[in-house]
């Protein structure tokens, strides 16, 4: 399977929304409810946002909403703040059995 | 609290082996998948293996089958990585994970802080 399709990098000010765009095909992200994010700032451990397409691990902030149509998974950023500037990664089951990941989105804050 | 720590990282000749070693602690380790993952330098998360909690199942990417051997140690508590017959692009912080699910790639809810690998003449 090949990585799963992210934006290189987005942007937005404080206060606004974002959303992420994670495309893959029917046999990873259209066909599973397997879909989850992860926020990674470089040199620390990788922290799960989203899991099962939409929903938020306790202690996540309601600001991140994930959802899926078709192919394609979104990640919605809402209230931008300094802290959310990281990058992103989308992954998804595979008919293979494995899992796969999106080539990841840099977030940057303005 | 849950945590991982990872050992065993360090470098390596060109065809050489290493064993990466993931302490858990803090849930109960045989009730979940665990994975590793690795980031090369410059580049994205990308996934490796993965185990279910009772070691009967494992799952393995293209990439590294044939070569890499993921196992567990319930009664200790410990996730392992055989690597055989490294390669350059095999250089990457490895990462070990836990799954939300038993037997299932779910999602990963907690991760180390990684070990880096460096496969260099």
């Amino acid at each position: 399977h090949s990585a799963l399709t992210q934006p290189a990098s987005v942007s937005g000010s404080p206060g606004q929304s974002i959303t992420i765009s994670c495309s893959g095909t029917s046999s990873d992200v259209g066909g599973y409810t397997y879909v989850s994010w992860y926020q990674h700032h470089p040199g620390k451990a990788p922290k799960l946002m989203i899991y099962d397409v939409s929903n938020r691990p306790s202690g996540v902030s309601n600001r991140f909403s994930g959802s899926k149509s078709g192919n394609t998974a979104s990640l919605t950023i809402s209230g931008l703040q300094a802290e959310d500037e990281a990058d992103y990664y989308c992954s998804s089951y595979t008919s293979s059995s494995t899992r796969v990941f999106g080539g990841g989105t840099k977030l940057t804050v303005l | 609290e849950v945590q991982l720590l990872e050992s065993g990282g360090g470098l390596v000749q060109p065809g050489g082996s290493l064993r990466l070693s993931c302490a858990a602690s803090g849930f109960t380790f045989s009730s979940y998948a665990m994975s590793w993952v690795r980031q090369a330098p410059g580049k994205g998360l990308e996934w490796v293996s993965g185990i279910s909690g009772s070691g009967d199942t494992r799952y393995c990417a293209d990439s590294v089958k044939g070569r890499f051997t993921i196992s567990r140690d319930n009664s200790k508590n410990t996730l392992s990585l055989q690597m055989d017959s490294l390669r350059a692009e095999d250089t990457a912080v490895y990462y070990c994970a836990k799954d939300l699910a038993t037997t299932a790639l779910r999602c990963l809810d907690y991760w180390g802080q990684g070990t880096l690998v460096t496969v260099s003449a």
